[in-house]
């Protein structure tokens, strides 16, 4: 079965640290998505790329969140530098137009 | 923006039991999905339904689109059953997917 794979599956560190989160897609999905998941906010958008490019990042704080796609087996979500806030699950997923959404396992990130 | 509601909160059933989960949305939407959050918390696809019925085992889930809600049945449940079912939805002409708060299912033995 294709999975999208996300690396790693958890990540502690403390305030100010940079981390780097990573998405490998289904082969052949064009369409790329980055969530977080909260107990209080639930499923959320951070943001979204279709054939490689960023479509909507409106869901990430801009200053200090960044997402990137260097190729099409790749997407990298950042955070620095990061705060405590930013503790959550983060989820990618990877589709088609017009056909399901596939999740990866999430990377849980704690950030004391 | 598009609102997704999902009944109820939580439920909670003994082994066997049958049950039923609804998800209202607030527009017209072309991608409607079903999902189970397990107690790992792995997002796992159970149903792409954006019309019409499907089933898959003891699980079946209908969309009417046209009234904007979709069910999700669960038959003779099992504690493995347990977890948060979520429901997604994408407005037409958008790519994303709007998720509703879930609901969360307890299967006790």
């Amino acid at each position: 079965d294709a999975r999208v794979t996300q690396t790693p599956r958890h990540k502690v560190t403390e305030m100010g640290q940079e981390v780097t989160m990573r998405c490998q897609p289904i082969l052949g999905h064009n369409t790329v998505f980055w969530y977080r998941q909260t107990m209080m906010q639930g499923l959320e958008l951070l943001a979204y790329f279709r054939n490689r490019a960023p479509l909507d990042d409106s869901g990430m704080p801009k200053d200090r969140f960044s997402a990137e796609m260097p190729d099409a087996t790749l997407a990298t979500l950042k955070i620095q530098p990061s705060e405590p806030r930013d503790s959550a699950v983060y989820f990618c997923a990877s589709g088609l137009v017009r056909s399901p959404l596939h999740f990866g396992n999430g990377t849980r990130l704690t950030v004391t | 923006g598009i609102q997704v509601e999902q009944s109820p909160p939580d439920l909670i059933l003994q082994e066997g039991a049958n049950s039923t989960l609804r998800c209202n949305f607030s527009d017209s939407v072309n991608n409607l999905q079903w999902f189970h959050q397990n107690p790992w918390g792995q997002l796992i696809n159970l149903f792409y339904i954006p019309s019409g019925t499907k089933q898959n085992g003891r699980l079946s889930a209908t969309t009417v689109a046209t009234e904007r809600y979709s069910l999700l049945y669960i038959s003779s449940s099992q504690t493995t059953d347990s977890g948060v079912y979520f429901c997604a939805v994408r407005v037409q002409g958008a790519q994303k997917l709007v998720f509703g708060q879930g609901t969360r299912l307890t299967i006790n033995p």
